[in-house]
């Protein structure tokens, strides 16, 4: 089965920049999701189609994707961004979420 | 604006049967895919599979044996039921939308907390 691998934790400091990545076999070839999830509420769609927001999501959230990897930058970390972050894509007509990565605005 | 609001005991028996329903309103449950996907504590999401009106279903591998969906477009409703739980699916329990491209969730329920325990 396909397999996305996020790496567990990223810090940053407010202002500066994270990037997340979402690593998996010719994951270029497909569409990449990003999802924001907070403790007690549901998941929010960052990034959605490799590298489009959703209306109301700001700026500072970017996605590419390319070869194997996606990733998720935010830049101009502010601390209302701390969450766990998951990559998410079609394969083989089944839906896969990538491990989840918690960032954390030291 | 469309809204889902998943509902369900709280608590199940280890081997019995997990039920739950996601109830639609502001929009029909006609024209999308539908999708369960779920949380245990401390854990990742994981897709349970997804289903169409017409009752047309794919499910996650892992818990195709154990997995039924089905829609009552009638009370614009879905429904999960998970066979023989154990304390592994104790989890909270989303629905969501499919997006028009197919390839993502746009919209998702609250969530509902399942525990099973004896």
């Amino acid at each position: 089965s396909y397999e996305l691998t996020q790496p567990p934790s990223v810090s940053v400091s407010p202002g500066q920049a994270a990037s997340i990545t979402c690593s998996g076999d010719n994951l270029g070839e497909k569409f990449v999701c990003w999802y924001q999830k907070k403790p007690g509420q549901s998941p929010v769609v960052v990034i959605y189609q490799d590298n489009k927001r959703p209306s109301g999501i700001p700026e500072r959230f970017s996605g590419s994707n390319s070869g194997n990897t996606a990733t998720l930058t935010i830049s101009g970390t502010q601390a209302m961004d701390e969450a766990d972050y998951y990559c998410q894509a079609w394969d083989s007509s089944t839906y896969v979420f990538g491990t989840g990565t918690k960032v954390t605005v030291l | 604006q469309m809204q889902l609001q998943e509902s369900g005991p709280g608590l199940v028996k280890p081997s019995e049967t997990l039920s739950l329903t996601c109830t639609v309103s502001g929009g029909s449950i006609r024209s999308y895919y539908w999708s369960w996907i779920r949380q245990p504590p401390g854990k990742g999401l994981e897709w349970i599979g997804y289903i169409y009106n017409s009752g047309s279903t794919n499910y996650n591998p892992s818990l195709k044996s154990r997995v039924t969906m089905s829609v009552d477009t009638s009370k614009n409703q879905l429904s999960l039921n998970l066979r023989s739980v154990t304390a592994a699916d104790t989890a909270v329990y989303y629905c969501a939308r499919v997006a028009g491209d197919g390839q993502n969730f746009d919209l998702w329920g609250r969530g509902a907390q399942a525990t099973v325990s004896s």
